[in-house]
């Protein structure tokens, strides 16, 4: 079985600052690799995803992610956060067999001036 | 930009209601599917249909059925509501059956049962 950790529930950093949030992944098979994030009062929204080639992905609102297949892990990062991307972040993986996309427990992103 | 419509963004019902959630896609998709997300759960996997007429249960199927007589609209149905199903419900979709296409999720509903 597929499953998403994501060890944080909440992480807190200053605007300037680089943020990073973590998720690691255990599945059977090549993962696929996705990061969500939801706005309060909304829905979620796809920020980037790895299916294969170079293991630094860029998304949108200059972020980025890193896969990392010894340490099954695939962290969401950010050079300098703003105070707008202050909001639910969710990991997500599947499988080339699996037909279902399962997500994390998320991790609420507070960036504070 | 595809847009998934959920046609309430707020929900009271009492124990034991029959409740309808709709879900619409306005870009021809085939994929669709219903999630409820809970405070420390995350998003579960309720059910999902990849063509008309054809569903699979997801992780939680208890409690609720589907519909998808036409290609853009995805129902859940609560047969008998229980105060357990209290809960954000999230309708999503996407393009293609291939499991590396992103999903385009609705606003929500917000369930209450009471």
């Amino acid at each position: 079985a597929q499953s998403v950790a994501q060890p944080e529930d909440q992480v807190n950093v200053a605007e300037g600052n680089p943020l990073t949030v973590k998720c690691t992944y255990s599945v059977s098979g090549n993962p696929y690799l996705f990061w969500y994030v939801q706005y309060p009062n909304r829905g979620l929204q796809f920020l980037l995803k790895y299916i294969t080639g170079d293991n630094l992905v860029k998304g949108s609102y200059g972020f980025e992610a890193e896969f990392n297949k010894s340490q099954t892990s695939f962290h969401l990062k950010k050079p300098s956060a703003l105070v707008s991307d202050s909001a639910l972040y969710f990991c997500a993986v599947n499988t080339g067999t699996a037909s279902k996309l399962t997500f994390g427990t998320g991790t609420r992103l507070q960036v504070t001036l | 930009d595809v847009k998934v419509t959920q046609s309430s963004r707020y929900l009271v019902k009492r124990t034991g209601e029959k409740v309808f959630l709709e879900c619409v896609q306005d870009m021809d998709h085939e994929n669709m599917f219903w999630y409820r997300q809970d405070p420390g759960l995350g998003l579960r996997l309720i059910y999902f249909s990849y063509d008309v007429k054809m569903k699979e249960k997801g992780d939680i199927p208890e409690g609720y059925s589907v519909s998808r007589e036409k290609k853009e609209r995805f129902s859940l149905i609560l047969e008998s509501a229980s105060t357990n199903q209290t809960s954000m419900y999230l309708c999503a979709s996407s393009l293609l059956i291939q499991v590396r296409e992103k999903l385009f999720f609705g606003s929500g509903t917000q369930l209450s049962v009471l």
